[in-house]
Formats: structure tokens, C-alpha cells, sequence
């Protein structure tokens, strides 16, 4: 059973500051990763979505980067904002996912 | 990308009350959706598969007599609580495959805050 792990659980950042959220997988037999960010009480916002057979991707200040055989995602967040703040979520597979329990983000203005 | 429609937001209700959530894909089909459960300060359960025209898969551990799916259209699938106690309030959310292609991303509604009194 795929059980995927999001280190740290929690982190608190002053803005300005350049961050890596870390995501791993027990079976590196996926189709795709992705990184959703969640606000308190609200849903879910896809940020980057990444193809097994892709390396990373990126969209404005974040780069998100997929090793398959080690099981391994980061999320990069350059620059950070207190608009950044929220709850990021890993995610495995597309049908049945498989979410990691999240890294609760803080940027102190 | 596409877009996923769920209602209600937030619901309450009694205890012993049944409540039925809808997710919609809205501008395209989904022969599956994917129900999911969000306890406070945890992380998404998958809850069932809903499969359009046949029974929903139930994971381990999911009531399938309390938690009613049913897909009736290729953009409909609801999902009901019944006889909802304060244990099950939670935040349900849904999701659509947006294409057949594994690789084609999921999309999901805008999730469901129930909460039972």
C-alpha cells in the first residue's frame, strides 16, 4: 500500500525566505505527483503537477522536482510571502490518491 | 483546467438526519469520481470510488450502508450521509479524472464542511 510521508510537519519561515517542503513515497510505481496548497477550512488548490516521466516543473515562485526510483518530491518556494501560508499537501496517483498529512507553512511578515 | 462542482459548502444538521452531497464535473464526463475525508488537523482519506452505472468501491473501513453513493450520470455522483452522527462530521471532498489517460490530472470540487449536531 503506498503510504506517502511530508517532512516537516510544520515550519515557520520569516518572509523573504527561500524554503523546501519534502515528500516521499514507499512505491515509486506512480503515474503522477502533485502539490496541492490548502487554506484553513477551504479546499484544495493544485499547484504543480508532475508526470512520472518528468523531472519538475514550475509556475512563478515555485519549482516542484520528482525523483521516481528514490520516491522522493520537493517543493521549492522562492522568496516566500505571508500570503504563502497554508497547509501544502503531496499528493501520488491520480484515481485512488494517496496524501501525505502536509507540511503547515508560517511566513512571518 | 476543468472544473468540479460540489454542494453544498457547509452543511449542518441533526443528529439521526441524513445529508447528500453533489459533485458535478462541468464541462466534462467522469465514468469515476473519487470521494475523500478530512478529519480536523488530518490529511485526505479516500473514502470510495463511484463508478457511473455500477456499485461504488468502498475502502477498508467505510460503511458502505451509512456512506450512499450513487453515480447516476457521466456528471453526477452524490454522496449521503445517513443518519449522520456528530462522529461523522468532516470535510468530504470529491474529485474527476479530467481524460481516460492516467497521466491527465485529477480535479477536485471545492469540498463539503458537515457538521453534525
Amino acid at each position: 500500500k503506498q503510504e506517502v510521508t511530508q517532512i516537516p510537519a510544520a515550519l515557520s519561515v520569516p518572509e523573504g525566505e527561500n524554503l523546501v517542503l519534502n515528500c516521499s513515497f514507499t512505491d515509486s510505481a506512480i503515474y503522477n505527483l502533485q502539490w496541492f496548497r490548502q487554506d484553513p477550512g477551504k479546499g484544495l488548490t493544485s499547484l504543480l503537477l508532475i508526470q512520472s516521466s518528468q523531472r519538475e516543473q514550475t509556475s512563478g515562485r515555485l519549482n516542484a522536482s520528482l525523483d521516481k526510483s528514490s520516491g522522493r518530491s520537493t517543493l521549492y518556494i522562492a522568496a516566500s510571502q505571508p500570503g504563502d501560508s497554508a497547509t501544502y499537501l503531496c499528493a501520488v496517483g491520480r484515481d485512488d490518491m494517496r496524501f501525505g498529512a502536509g507540511t503547515r507553512l508560517t511566513v512571518k511578515p | 483546467g476543468a472544473v468540479v462542482s460540489q454542494h453544498p459548502s457547509r452543511v449542518i444538521c441533526k443528529s439521526g438526519t441524513s445529508v447528500k452531497i453533489e459533485c458535478r464535473s462541468l464541462d466534462f464526463q467522469a465514468t469515476t469520481m473519487f470521494w475523500y475525508r478530512q478529519f480536523p488537523k488530518q490529511s485526505l482519506m479516500l473514502m470510495a470510488t463511484s463508478n457511473e452505472g455500477s456499485k461504488a468501491t468502498y475502502e477498508q473501513g467505510v460503511e458502505k450502508d451509512k456512506f450512499l453513493i450513487n453515480h447516476a450520470s457521466l456528471t453526477l455522483s452524490t454522496l449521503t450521509v445517513t443518519s449522520a452522527h456528530p462522529e461523522d462530521s468532516s470535510f468530504y471532498i470529491c474529485s474527476a479524472p479530467g481524460g481516460a489517460h492516467v497521466y491527465t490530472e485529477a480535479f477536485f470540487g471545492q469540498g463539503t464542511r458537515l457538521t453534525v449536531v
